[in-house]
């Protein structure tokens, strides 16, 4: 079935670091894909998604670029700040079916 | 505008009980969706419903579990005879549909005890 792998961490980075949370995917067909954020306390919301292959979603300074050659959405951003700290879930959708499927989370915390 | 409500946000009941989840969609939105987050699991579809269709109820780990929606708004899931490992946070979205954004709501803590 389809499936997503994320890197699960949990990361600690120093304010203005960069960041890079790995996403590879396995699904038939052409699926759409997302990054989804839940920050401490909130519900989950949508970071940033990508369509189709060579597409990149940008969003808050994260940009990731839907890779179809390698079945990667890699997550990355020049310089996380403290209010990043979050967990990144990826997930995908492929056409027709309309439920997400999620990674296992990457929790992320940045320190001042 | 109003985002997705859910109700209870925390619900602690007894193994072997019957509970209730409601969750209000986004106005409009067609496409309603259930999910559970747990420790060992992680995030897990349950079940959709899009407009008048048939729900895809393929997520719903036994048949203790079952979801209605009512006029096309406002949705229930009902989970009989509890058991421990129920114990998760169970997420409700609503889309206009398709691949479009699913906007989800704050979430219900289920505890069985």
């Amino acid at each position: 079935g389809d499936s997503v792998t994320q890197m699960e961490g949990p990361v600690t980075l120093s304010e203005e670091a960069f960041l890079t949370i790995n996403c590879t995917y396995t699904a038939t067909g052409y699926p759409s894909l997302f990054w989804y954020v839940q920050y401490p306390g909130e519900g989950l919301q949508l970071l940033l998604k990508a369509t189709k292959a060579d597409d990149k979603g940008s969003n808050k300074g994260f940009e990731a670029t839907y890779r179809k050659e390698t079945t990667s959405f890699h997550l990355e951003k020049g310089s996380v700040q403290v209010s990043d700290s979050a967990v990144y879930f990826c997930a995908l959708v492929k056409g027709g079916s309309e439920k997400l499927v999620f990674g296992k989370g990457m929790k992320l915390t940045v320190n001042p | 505008g109003a985002g997705v409500s859910q109700s209870p946000s925390n619900k602690v009941t007894e193994k072997g009980k019957d509970v209730e989840l409601r969750c209000d969609p986004i106005s409009g939105h067609t496409a309603l969706y259930w999910y559970r987050q747990s420790l060992g699991q992680g995030l897990e579809f349950l079940i959709y419903f899009q407009g008048n269709s048939a729900p895809d109820k393929s997520g719903l780990p036994s048949d203790r579990f079952s979801a209605e929606r009512t006029g096309g708004s406002v949705s229930t899931l009902t989970i009989q005879r509890t058991q421990q490992e129920d114990s998760a946070v169970y997420l409700c979205a609503s889309s206009f549909g398709g691949v479009r954004e699913q906007y989800f709501g704050p979430g219900t803590r289920l505890t069985v005890t």
